[in-house]
């Protein structure tokens, strides 16, 4: 049972926005940075939101990540079918001194 | 360019050890702390350990603690995970993994290319 709690799937239609949630407490998200990760099946991970908001290098800025109390969000704009794959969160978290993913979202580009 | 080449997975029966390597490359290795994160089939990531770049502090999930250990050796730039009384639920791809900046430990900008570990009788 993950820490963070995300919602199972989303979905959206092309070209449209959608918003993966991911909520936490006090000990993870409400005092760490929230990270995202997108993972195709069958390879590894790849950041795509780092401190809450920041967009590494080379991620499109139709991805966007926020973080509000004991809550993330991570939203992408323009939907493309090549979103249509998984998506996690993570954080630290203070009372378990361990990193935390969430249960991962599966997106569905309708 | 950072390179994480990991080796050593394979099956295990139930009970049995196994050890994990991560020969890193591209950085100045003594400099990062590095971390071990897995994938069961079909479920989500689930982070397993983190050593710091000294390697004198070290960190675990849960269910790793008393059973795995991470150590690295730092004049050959490599990362260990020895994995001990292995049950048949830590079957998954293990992924070795570095960060691109100190001090964010969920941070993960690099990763291997994955072993997997399958653990049966």
């Amino acid at each position: 049972q993950s820490v963070l709690t995300q919602p199972p799937s989303a979905s959206g239609a092309p070209g449209q926005r959608v918003i993966i949630s991911c909520s936490g407490t006090n000990s993870n998200i409400g005092s760490n940075y929230v990270y995202w990760y997108q993972q195709i099946p069958g390879a590894a991970p790849r950041l795509i939101i780092h401190r809450n908001d920041q967009r590494p290098s080379g991620v499109p800025d139709r991805f966007s990540g926020s973080r509000s109390g004991t809550s993330a969000s991570l939203a992408i704009s323009g939907l493309r079918s090549e979103d249509e794959v998984d998506y996690y969160c993570a954080s630290w978290d203070n009372n378990l001194s361990g990193v935390i993913f969430g249960g991962g979202t599966k997106l569905t580009v309708l | 360019e950072v390179l994480l080449l990991q080796s050593g997975g394979g099956l295990v029966q139930p009970g049995g050890s196994l050890r994990l390597s991560c020969a890193a490359s591209g950085f100045v290795f003594n400099t990062y702390a590095l971390k071990w994160v897995r994938q069961a089939p079909g479920k989500g990531l689930e982070w397993v350990s983190e050593i710091s770049a000294s390697g004198t502090t070290t960190y675990y999930g849960d269910f790793a603690k008393g059973r795995f250990t991470i150590s690295r050796d730092n004049s050959r730039g490599t990362v260990f995970l020895t994995m001990t009384n292995l049950r048949v639920d830590d079957a998954a791809i293990y992924y070795c993994a570095k960060g691109e900046m100190r001090g964010e430990p969920a941070r993960i900008d690099y990763w291997g290319q994955g072993v997997a570990v399958t653990v049966s009788s």
